[in-house]
């Protein structure tokens, strides 16, 4: 599977927007770019995913590039139950369609 | 009530005990994992099963087993366990048929079981 690359850690302050950068630059046509999210002692959740389309949902937005080679996930108005650390996954079409976990982004929301 | 839930949620246990995890659905989902959490990194896919009578191999599987008894149903296994097994796991669940219909086979994810191997 293609990897993602994310930065380690971000801040915001709440309310305020935030931008999550994810580059793939050996992203194949096919695969999907997701995100997800860890609160705090839960599991992951699915956040939001697109293919070539920017896409908006009630948690996100999701901004492609025009060359797939990287992605920003939009949280239009930070509050503090963001704060998580936020995973870039690239899923493919074919074989077992798992989901690889890197790293991700460590967001703090300052009040 | 939960979707998907884990049991134990902590267990504590020594060095060459035999320990089971447990991870139910009731979603109706046809998939499901196991992952596991070390401290600051991602999760890591240890087994996974399409449905009853498909099980696969993950990234990690040495040192697991798996049964999957029921649609419903996936436990993970550890037969002697080791300090560094020592963990935060992770069950999940997905749909086949939404993956299917284009969708993003979203998986969903119980609570954690958290494991300490001394």
């Amino acid at each position: 599977d293609a990897k993602t690359t994310q930065p380690n850690s971000m801040e915001s302050n709440e309310e305020e927007p935030v931008h999550l950068p994810c580059n793939h630059s050996t992203i194949s046509g096919t695969d999907y770019i997701h995100w997800y999210r860890q609160l705090p002692s839960q599991g992951p959740e699915y956040v939001i995913h697109g293919l070539t389309s920017n896409v908006n949902n009630r948690m996100a937005s999701l901004a492609i590039a025009e060359d797939r080679k990287s992605s920003t996930l939009i949280l239009h108005r930070a509050t503090l139950r963001d704060a998580a650390v936020y995973y870039c996954i690239l899923r493919g079409q074919t074989g077992a369609n798992n989901l690889f976990f890197g790293t991700g982004t460590r967001l703090t929301v300052i009040p | 009530d939960a979707d998907v839930t884990q049991t134990p949620r902590n267990r504590i246990t020594k060095t060459g005990k035999r320990i089971m995890l447990e991870c139910s659905q009731t979603k109706g989902h046809d998939r499901m994992y196991w992952y596991r959490q070390d401290p600051g990194l991602g999760l890591r896919l240890i087994y996974y099963s399409f449905d009853v009578k498909d099980i696969n191999k993950g990234e990690i599987s040495d040192g697991y087993s798996v049964s999957r008894q029921a649609q419903a149903k996936f436990s993970l296994s550890l037969e002697s366990a080791i300090p560094n097994q020592t963990a935060l796991y992770f069950c999940a669940t997905s749909d086949l048929n939404r993956w299917i219909a284009g969708g993003p086979n979203e998986q969903f994810f119980g609570p954690g079981t958290r494991l300490t191997v001394l």
